[in-house]
Parts: C-alpha cells; sequence; structure tokens
C-alpha cells in the first residue's frame, strides 16, 4: 500500500533555532499533503494544506512565518519551524492524498519536537 | 463549526467484549467519515470509511461503523475485541469540497485486557 516517510522521528533542540521535518510519498505522487499538531491527549489539528508548485494554505490561527511549508515536489513536502521555542515542542504529523483516492489520506509516523 | 466529539476518551476491556465507540459529529453539508487506528509505536492507518451508500461500513479487522444521518453519528462497533486492538482510536470528518481536509476526534483510547 501507499506509504509516507516522515524524518526525522524525534528531534531535540534549543530554543531560537530552526527545524526542517521532511515528508515524502515513496510509492506514489501526492499532489496534497496536509501537516497536522497533536497535543497530549488531543486530537489533531490540522495546520496547513501543502500544495506542489504553490503556496500552502494555513488553517486559522496558524502562524505562517513560523511554520515555513515548501512542497517543491510531487513526492516531497517540508515543515521548518523556524525559530523555535519550548511552547512549539509538539507531535507533528504529515499526511499524503492520492490523487484519484478521493478525500483518503496516509500518515507518516510522526516527528516528536522538543525544544529546550 | 465543524467539529467532531468522541465521548469515550477511555475505554477498558476484557478480551471477547464487545465494543462500542461513538463519534458524532457537527458539519454543514454531505459528509465523508472515517475511523483510524493507532496502534502503539505506529502511525495512524484507516479502519474504515464511509463515502455514500449502504450506512453500514465494514472494515478490517472484524470492525465495523454505521452511519446514522439523522443523529450525526458514526459509532464504531466490534462484536469481540482481542487484545491485539489496544490502540488509540480516531475518527473524522471531511466535507465533499476539493479540499479534503479531515477534521479529527480527540480520540478514544482502549485497552484490551488479556
Amino acid at each position: 500500500g501507499a506509504v509516507v516517510s516522515q524524518h526525522p522521528s524525534r528531534v531535540i533542540c534549543k530554543s531560537g533555532t530552526s527545524v526542517k521535518i521532511e515528508c515524502r510519498s515513496l510509492d506514489f505522487q501526492a499532489t496534497t499533503m496536509f501537516w497536522y499538531r497533536q497535543f497530549p491527549k488531543k486530537s489533531l489539528m490540522l495546520m496547513a494544506t501543502s500544495n506542489e508548485g504553490s503556496k500552502a494554505t494555513y488553517e486559522q490561527g496558524v502562524e505562517k512565518d513560523k511554520f515555513l511549508i515548501n512542497h517543491a515536489s510531487l513526492t516531497l513536502s517540508t515543515l521548518t519551524v523556524t525559530s523555535a521555542h519550548p511552547e512549539d515542542s509538539s507531535f507533528y504529523i504529515c499526511s499524503a492524498r492520492e490523487p484519484g483516492t478521493g478525500p483518503h489520506q496516509h500518515f507518516g509516523d510522526g516527528t516528536r519536537l522538543s525544544i529546550l | 463549526a465543524q467539529s467532531v466529539s468522541q465521548h469515550n476518551h477511555h475505554v477498558i476491556l476484557s478480551e471477547a467484549a464487545s465494543l462500542e465507540l461513538g463519534c458524532n459529529y457537527s458539519y454543514g453539508g454531505t459528509v465523508n467519515l472515517f475511523w483510524y487506528v493507532q496502534y502503539p509505536g505506529q502511525h495512524l492507518q484507516l479502519l474504515l470509511k464511509y463515502f455514500s451508500g449502504d450506512p453500514l461500513v465494514k472494515g478490517i479487522k472484524g470492525f465495523e461503523a454505521e452511519f446514522i444521518k439523522s443523529k450525526f453519528s458514526f459509532n464504531l462497533r466490534k462484536p469481540s475485541v482481542q487484545w491485539s486492538d489496544t490502540a488509540e482510536y480516531f475518527c473524522a470528518v471531511t466535507g465533499m469540497d476539493s479540499s479534503y481536509k479531515l477534521i479529527f476526534g480527540s480520540g478514544t483510547r482502549l485497552l484490551v485486557r488479556p
């Protein structure tokens, strides 16, 4: 079946640094990818929709300059958390939609981000 | 506002017990409904989905869900759970527009005791 690879799985860094998370669709081309954030014991919250070759669409309340999304190819989207602070610590999950399969999304394993 | 409610946050069952997890949604218009499962240490996987047609949907591993439009519900059921069903279960909804944005419930953590 369709596989989405997310890297890294875990990252710990100092406050003020920028962190890049990669999301790759391994065996299909994904024109649309999604980035979610999951707080402890909470639901997945959609942050943005990433469309190949165009600007990402951010959900209300998500800072565009804080969470930079790039979807440069049909198999790769990246999320960069700029100038990260402890409140950005969270579990970030990406998903990819396979064209022609409707709304179903394939999910990555997630990235645990810890900002010290 | 669009939302999904899962009423049971934690459920503990013994093996062979029957399972029903509640899911209610608030969404204007026609919807697509999903149940995802996340086993410990693994990514979210699709359990079953409803797009249209028969409101009783059968998924993998013996799970099923029933879409009741009048109640805005999509409850997940399994007649007899196994220890391997221990996981977190998420209900999700998306509309029929092309954005395909998923709105998730808060999840239900199921523990099945052997």
